[in-house]
């Protein structure tokens, strides 16, 4: 099954420790990408890749690292994780970006920062 | 910069129809829908590019003014299946390095 899977689906986390959320695509896509969803504020782009070891900041990427090693494997790193990135956190990729082919989203990461 | 959309929030009986908005500041390449029901992820629905034509399949279609800078999401003969939130995403970047920006979402309820 064509599929985007995110671990874990739901974390809690104390202030300050590091934590690696990964997101996997078995779909042979260029293009992956994540979001975070707060109430009110939508989908805000964190982090995108173009292709393996191409990586670009989205609309709110203070506090969040990734990287593109595979083309399957595009994980979001928090070092040092505070209570505003208290959010649900979706990853998602397409064949070849935006312009011409939708999304597949993963099931969503809820994570909490205490 | 997100667009707009418009309503926010709408609640629609079984068989009404609903119109979404999505507008944007900037000059648009693409446009897509998705759907979102409450504790699921996204699910694309269908994406609108510049130069092209109104897409739509079953009772749910859309349009895109490239000039305007608009698009709009037309739910015909609503579903209780329809229920969820709607983004619209728009890409309006340059040189290649395609980014979609999504919305705040307009909440959809269809009631019996």
């Amino acid at each position: 099954e064509a599929q985007v899977t995110q671990n874990p689906r739901y974390l809690i986390t104390v202030t300050g420790k590091k934590l690696t959320v990964t997101c996997s695509q078995n779909m042979n896509h260029e293009y992956m990408s994540w979001y975070r969803q707060d109430p009110g504020l939508g989908l805000r782009q964190i982090y995108y890749s173009m292709n393996v070891e191409v990586t670009d900041k989205g609309d709110v990427p203070e506090g969040y690292k990734v990287s593109r090693k595979e083309k399957r494997n595009f994980p979001l790193i928090l070092e040092s994780p505070s209570p505003n990135q208290t959010s649900l956190y979706f990853c998602a990729s397409s064949l070849q970006g935006a312009r011409g082919y939708g999304y597949t989203f993963g099931s969503g990461t809820r994570l909490t920062v205490v | 910069q997100q667009p707009v959309q418009s309503p926010q929030a709408v609640i629609l009986r079984e068989g009404e129809d609903a119109v979404i908005n999505c507008s944007s500041s900037k000059a648009l390449y693409s446009v897509h829908w998705y759907r979102q029901k409450h504790g699921e992820a996204p699910v694309f629905l269908m994406i609108l590019l510049k130069g092209g034509e109104q897409k739509g399949h079953d009772k749910i279609s859309a349009s895109f003014n490239e000039k305007k800078q608009q698009s709009s999401l037309y739910l015909t003969a609503s579903q209780l299946s329809y229920s969820g939130t709607y983004f619209c995403g728009t890409d309006s970047s340059d040189f290649g390095n395609e980014k979609l920006t999504f919305g705040t979402g307009t909440r959809l309820t269809i009631i019996p």
